[in-house]
């Protein structure tokens, strides 16, 4: 089944404790994009990669990481999480970059809490 | 810059009724439009997009949209609604012109009353 896998779905840590969320999906996808969903605000987006070794800053990318490595692969790292951090966290693929023409593929999710 | 905007946060119809979820946006070229839906405990599911043609889309489950230039809209619209279409709507917007990302809308809750 063709999917997009997040994990932990929920995630309780406190401040200043590195952590690292993983996402995988096994559609041979070249781009891959972190969310963060907050009430009100809709998605915003993090960070992107248009393909392996290549990720750029999205909207609110201040104390978070991501590496692509392989394809398959796009982890979210918090070097030093804060309580402004505590979000709903989305992953998502696309065939390419220019996603008009393929839609965007999303994972179901990872609930983080920050004290 | 891009922007997208649903001015409702809430929507509630009766079942059986017709639904509109409102969207309007704001590009310098033209728009590139989608609507993606979240079930609860669920990542976000594609439901249609328009890229050019005719202003009337028809995605799934029965949803459709339609564009319009001239009020810079992409309204979603279904003719009956259904109680299991009860979830949280984004709309998003790519500027075809310039940008390479999508920028969503901050959502609206659909529920439909029994």
């Amino acid at each position: 089944e063709a999917q997009v896998t997040q994990n932990p779905r929920y995630l309780i840590t406190v401040t200043g404790k590195k952590l690292t969320v993983t996402c995988s999906q096994n559609m041979n996808h070249e781009y891959m994009s972190w969310y963060r969903q907050d009430p009100g605000l809709g998605l915003r987006q993090i960070y992107y990669s248009m393909n392996v070794e290549v990720t750029d800053k999205g909207d609110v990318p201040e104390g978070y990481k991501v590496s692509r490595k392989e394809k398959r692969n796009f982890p979210l790292i918090l070097e030093s999480p804060s309580p402004n951090q505590t979000s709903l966290y989305f992953c998502a693929s696309s065939s390419r970059w220019d996603s008009y023409n393929s839609p965007l593929h999303f994972g179901n999710g990872t609930r983080l809490t920050v004290t | 810059a891009q922007s997208v905007a649903q001015p409702e946060d809430q929507v509630n119809v009766a079942e059986g009724n017709p639904l509109t979820v409102k969207c309007t946006y704001s590009v310098s070229g033209n728009p590139y439009l989608f609507w993606y839906v979240q079930y609860p405990n669920r990542g976000l599911q594609f439901l249609l997009k328009y890229i050019t043609g005719d202003n009337l889309v028809k995605g799934s489950y029965g949803f459709e949209a339609e564009f319009n230039k001239s009020q810079t809209s992409f309204h979603l619209k279904k003719p009956s609604a259904l109680v299991s279409d009860s979830a949280l709507y984004f709309c998003a917007v790519r500027d075809t012109g310039s940008a390479r990302q999508l920028t969503f809308g901050s959502g609206t809750q659909l529920t439909v009353l029994p």
